[in-house]
């Protein structure tokens, strides 16, 4: 079945320092990636998303290629602030009936100044 | 637009008591879903429903049933909660094949 695999964390940075999180997945047919974040105290939000094969979803400086060959969608950002600490969960989506999305463990990001 | 709301926020039950959370959308999607987020294990589907009247089952249903009389609303029941039940609940709302959109969850304690 389908499966998503991320780095554990928690990651701790310092302010403006270069972030990746890495994921790959396995999977049927032609799934959808996404990266979803939860502040503390809060539910899911989706950050970005990529439809097919090399494609690159970008949101808020945050950057993931879907890569085919590789099976990954690492998450990326040239200088993290402290806002953006968060839990990041790495997630596939297949439609198959309805809009079954297989979310990864999360990886805990802590920015400190 | 307040997009997908539930409640309660926090619930502390004993073990074999019984309650329902309520979760609600104002933004016209056919799908709903009920997820439980446990540490370490990401968020896993209970069940879910692709319209109103219709429900199906996720990952975990056993000690669960649901109910989406209104296309807005789809309720999340324990019949008879036991201290495996305590977790993070969330809700989640989509269009046919897009984006799920959470709420901001129910934090249940079950002694």
């Amino acid at each position: 079945g389908d499966s998503v695999t991320q780095m554990e964390g928690p990651v701790t940075l310092s302010e403006e320092a270069f972030l990746t999180i890495n994921c790959t997945y396995t999977a049927t047919g032609y799934p959808s990636l996404f990266w979803y974040v939860q502040y503390p105290g809060e539910g899911l939000q989706l950050l970005l998303k990529a439809t097919k094969a090399d494609d690159k979803g970008s949101n808020k400086g945050f950057e993931a290629t879907y890569r085919k060959e590789t099976t990954s969608f690492h998450l990326e950002k040239g200088s993290v602030q402290v806002s953006d600490s968060a839990v990041y969960f790495c997630a596939l989506g297949n439609s198959g009936g309805y809009q079954k999305v297989t979310f990864g463990t999360g990886t805990k990001l802590q920015v400190i100044p | 637009n307040a997009g997908v709301t539930q409640t309660p926020k926090f619930r502390v039950l004993k073990t074999g008591q019984s309650m329902t959370l309520l979760c609600a959308q104002d933004m016209n999607h056919e799908y709903m879903y009920w997820y439980r987020q446990d540490p370490g294990m990401g968020l896993r589907l209970i069940h879910y429903s692709v319209g109103e009247g219709t429900t199906a089952k996720g990952e975990v249903p056993d000690g669960y049933n649901v109910s989406r009389l209104k296309k807005q609303n789809f309720l999340l029941g324990l019949e008879s909660a036991a201290p495996s039940q305590t977790s993070v609940y969330f809700c989640a709302s989509s269009l046919i094949t897009d984006t799920q959109y959470f709420g901001p969850g129910t934090r249940l304690t079950v002694l």
